[in-house]
């Protein structure tokens, strides 16, 4: 079985200039999530997406970023303008329903370094 | 809200020693999930363990065990014997029982076994 894809693996770019990142969760996976994960700390959910919806994305600095998943399936995050703070692993995880006692599979992620 | 703290940041041992990962939780859920991964350097998070708040029972799998206490809200995690291959850094996280899986992580705890 396939796991989580994303990509780029590794990105470098400097302040004030915009990035994307792509994720293909595991195929029937409903639930697709977005963690920033800043060095030295533990995941931090930025959005959830019920299929092509929204579920909760109340910690999604909106100003700068945005992320959609138009036809359930994979999904791409964007930052626009990059400020030198966003520096992160940017972690994308799927599950089957979304329901909080379902683990989560995780990809291996994006490091995002902006100078 | 929930929140997760794993209050050892590093730990280091020689190989075939025992090691336990403490973890502490809050919420004022009475229904809930605790989850341990392991984020070894590849990236990406792999799930190792799930408990709900009405099971108790303490769990051993391998030369992996758990300790789940809600009277100290507590989540232990011991490796028995480690290895070198279980050098990584050990997330333990919360998530309380809604619709939508908002997991909280720890800040991860860094386990380096030395052979």
């Amino acid at each position: 079985e396939a796991g989580v894809a994303q990509s780029p693996r590794y990105k470098i770019i400097e302040k004030r200039q915009s990035v994307a990142f792509w994720c293909n969760p595991i195929s029937g996976h409903a639930t697709l999530y977005w963690y920033q994960q800043i060095l030295g700390q533990g995941p931090k959910l930025l959005i959830q997406f019920q299929n092509n919806g929204v579920v909760d994305d109340s910690q999604l600095p909106k100003d700068r970023f945005s992320a959609e998943r138009l036809k359930g399936v994979d999904s791409t995050l964007k930052i626009q303008p990059a400020k030198l703070e966003d520096s992160a692993v940017y972690l994308c995880a799927s599950s089957y329903g979304g329901f909080s006692n379902e683990k989560l599979f995780f990809g291996s992620g994006t490091q995002l370094s902006v100078l | 809200a929930q929140k997760v703290t794993q209050a050892q940041t590093e730990i280091s041992v020689v190989e075939k020693e025992d090691v336990t990962l403490d973890c502490v939780y809050e919420t004022r859920d009475t229904t809930y999930y605790l989850f341990w991964y392991k984020q070894p350097p590849s990236g990406e998070l792999v799930f190792l363990i799930r408990r709900n708040s009405f099971d108790e029972q303490n769990e051993i799998s391998g030369r992996y065990s758990w300790n789940f206490q809600k009277s100290t809200s507590s989540f232990n995690f011991t490796i028995t014997a480690s290895q070198v291959v279980d050098s990584a850094v050990y997330f333990c996280a919360l998530s309380e029982a809604r619709f939508n899986n908002d997991m909280r992580f720890g800040a991860g705890t860094r386990l380096t076994v030395k052979p």
